[in-house]
């Protein structure tokens, strides 16, 4: 079974810094999401990758397939982007589908 | 698109009731996930269906767990028993055909078992 760690478990920084979100993982995969959680529960797909780089508005998503290890960063944060983000992979054959998931980095964003 | 639904929103039930936790994945998509998500062990994959097949619940914790999908618009998660430690949100998500798509969540039933 994949072991997924993130890094640092725990966030906060100020509105305007630039955040980065880490995220490894054991055994080969065939993607790897990152997930936003708000407040109220509510679970969001940000980025799905599987190679390279994937950039939407703010949000920024790496991965390296060779260290296994992808990265989350944020532009000029926002106290909106508050939550907590979630790495969660998927196996590269063989087994579930489904998604193994990271514990999770709880962000605050102070004004 | 209405999204993944899942109904009761919160649920409170004593230890020993029978709970049925219910969703409707988004329509044509052939994937639907049932997880778990409590404080202590965070987002588990209980078990998932393709084309309203079960195909793997190695994640079911245990014979009180059961999951049916008996068409492609609805899908139940049933407790019985129910026991205090099943109390977590159950999240339910929904993907189209083939591997490497993205999913799409429900928001979640609250379960609350005293």
């Amino acid at each position: 079974k994949n072991e997924v760690e993130q890094s640092p478990q725990n966030l906060t920084a100020q509105e305007g810094e630039f955040i980065t979100i880490n995220c490894s993982y054991s055994v080969g995969i065939s993607a790897l999401h990152w997930l936003q959680q708000h407040p109220g529960g509510g679970i969001v797909s940000l980025f799905m990758l599987s190679s390279g780089k994937k950039k939407h508005g703010r949000l920024i998503a790496t991965i390296n397939i060779q260290e296994k290890h992808s990265s989350l960063h944020i532009t000029a944060s926002h106290p909106r982007d508050s939550a907590v983000y979630i790495c969660a992979v998927r196996g590269s054959g063989g087994g579930a589908d489904g998604l193994t998931f990271g514990k999770g980095t709880h962000l605050i964003i102070q004004p | 698109d209405a999204g993944v639904i899942q109904s009761p929103r919160h649920e409170v039930t004593e230890m020993g009731q029978e709970v049925t936790l219910r969703c409707k994945p988004i329509s044509g998509h052939d994937y639907l996930f049932w997880y778990r998500q409590t404080m202590m062990r965070g987002l588990e994959l209980l078990i998932y269906f393709n084309n309203n097949v079960p195909i793997d619940d190695s994640g079911m914790p245990e014979d009180r767990f059961s999951a049916k999908m008996p068409n492609a618009s609805f899908s139940t998660l049933k407790i019985q028993p129910s026991e205090p430690r099943d109390s977590a949100v159950y999240f339910c998500a929904s993907s189209p055909g083939f591997l490497g798509n993205e999913q799409f969540f429900g928001p979640g039933t609250r379960l609350t078992v005293l």
